[in-house]
């Protein structure tokens, strides 16, 4: 069964380094998403992308964050200074075109980010 | 904006206990989607059920139902029979039609005891 993979599991990293997380969607999906969940707490949504580009961002999607999709094949999460609150799990999700915004996201296992 | 409003943080039941996990949501949209999605301890998110906003009836997969009311604005999940496997964090969450994002409620967690 085709699944989102992430990559890394896991990443520490002190704060102000840059992060990279890497996402590889089902393959004939066309929207791709970012959520975070800090432990314990509730799955946020970050932002989407659609056709190369973001279609929506939340307010947590600051100018610390950037997307890009450098392939074709995989979705990234940029966070250019990191911060402690950064700290979270990171689900990278993808959603088949199925109507107008009616399918399921599939998600993938999450990268755990500890910013120290 | 959408919004999805899980009262129950935590639910504690004894294994064979039917219990039903509450989603009350609000939108101004006519033609939205709502979802439950269980996050295990292994802590991925597997989705349990779509449903649209122009088909109020209600669903049952095994030991799973779901009651979908538009005049409450509520979409519950009972799970009857519980089994420890089901101890989990649950969550309902809102698609609007003309936005392409999921907004997620705060979660139930359910622990079924022994």
């Amino acid at each position: 069964e085709p699944e989102v993979t992430q990559t890394p599991s896991h990443q520490v990293t002190q704060m102000g380094q840059e992060v990279i997380l890497r996402c590889v969607p089902i393959s004939n999906h066309l929207y791709f998403y970012w959520y975070r969940q800090i432990l314990g707490q509730k799955v946020e949504f970050l932002v989407s992308f659609y056709n190369n580009e973001i279609s929506e961002k939340s307010e947590i999607f600051d100018d610390q964050f950037s997307v890009e999709r450098p392939d074709g094949s995989n979705f990234t999460l940029k966070i250019r200074s990191t911060k402690l609150e950064d700290s979270a799990m990171y689900f990278c999700a993808s959603r088949a075109l199925v109507g107008m915004n009616t399918g399921e996201l599939f998600f993938g296992e999450g990268s755990r980010l500890t910013v120290l | 904006a959408q919004k999805v409003t899980q009262a129950q943080t935590e639910i504690s039941v004894v294994e064979k206990e039917d219990v039903t996990l509450d989603c009350v949501y609000e939108t101004r949209d006519t033609t939205y989607y709502l979802f439950w999605y269980k996050q295990p301890p292994s802590g991925e998110l597997v989705f349990l059920i779509r449903r649209n906003s122009f088909d109020e009836q209600n669903e049952i997969s095994g030991r799973y139902s779901w009651n979908f009311q538009k005049s409450t604005s509520s979409f519950n999940f009972t799970i009857t029979a519980s089994q420890v496997v089901d101890s989990a964090v649950y969550f309902c969450a809102l698609s609007e039609r003309w936005d392409n994002d999921m907004r997620f409620g705060a979660g139930t967690r359910l622990t079924v005891k022994p």
